[in-house]
């Protein structure tokens, strides 16, 4: 089957600026996550969609982030404005299960970001 | 929210032998936790999982044993090659299935 799908792999923006990642999960996997991984450090989880639904989103910085995934398959994430301390990778990882019973995430090769 | 600590953070082993990574744990209710893989520049790949209902699990030359009383769960690596040099992280999940990583461990097999 194939993976999980990110565009673009690579980013380079000034700060203040935006930018947009989009991720295409593996067909029929119903959880989307977004992860910020920033040099030397474990994935942090953003946001987590059910379908098109918000799960959780507790860490997302939403006075410049934002997510959506419409029609519950693929999904943008946005910064705007960038800051400095946003470079990092962006990965994103799908799953086949509901949120009752947990199952592996697959990651898509990442995005990586750098703010100048 | 749920806190997970990794040690140690790098590790270096002669090929052959064997490697241990330790995770701890704080909220007792979580009840999956995987191990993850991560070559230098790729994504994250997991390689072996335990639930809850289970102390130990082996595949090959990898097994992890979690003890739920001390919340605490390693990662067991025996026979050591070049190929397993990477990082390698834990992660826990309890409700939502919602992971949180540790903050990885740097191994490195020397030949």
């Amino acid at each position: 089957e194939a993976g999980v799908a990110q565009s673009p792999r690579y980013k380079i923006i000034e700060k203040r600026q935006s930018v947009a990642f989009w991720c295409n999960p593996i067909s029929g996997h119903a959880t989307l996550y977004w992860y910020q991984q920033i040099l030397g450090q474990g994935p942090k989880l953003l946001i987590q969609f059910q379908n098109n639904g918000v799960v959780d989103d507790s860490q997302l910085p939403k006075d410049r982030f934002s997510a959506e995934r419409l029609k519950g398959v693929d999904s943008t994430l946005k910064i705007q404005p960038a800051k400095l301390e946003d470079s990092a990778v962006y990965l994103c990882a799908s799953s086949s299960a509901g949120i009752s019973y947990y199952n592996e995430q697959f990651f898509g090769p990442g995005t990586r970001l750098t703010v100048l | 929210g749920e806190n997970v600590e990794q040690h140690p953070s790098t590790l270096s082993v002669q090929e052959g032998d064997s490697a241990v990574i330790k995770c701890t744990y704080s909220d007792s209710a979580s009840n999956y936790f995987p191990w993850y893989k991560q070559e230098l520049g790729k994504r994250p790949q997991l390689i072996i999982d335990i639930r809850s209902n289970v102390g130990e699990k082996k595949d090959q030359r990898i097994a992890v044993t979690l003890n739920k009383t001390a919340k605490h769960f390693s990662l067991h690596i025996t026979e050591t090659q070049p190929e397993d040099s990477a990082v390698y992280f834990c992660a826990v999940t309890g409700t939502a299935s919602k992971l949180t990583f540790g903050t990885g461990t740097r191994l490195q097999v020397t030949l």
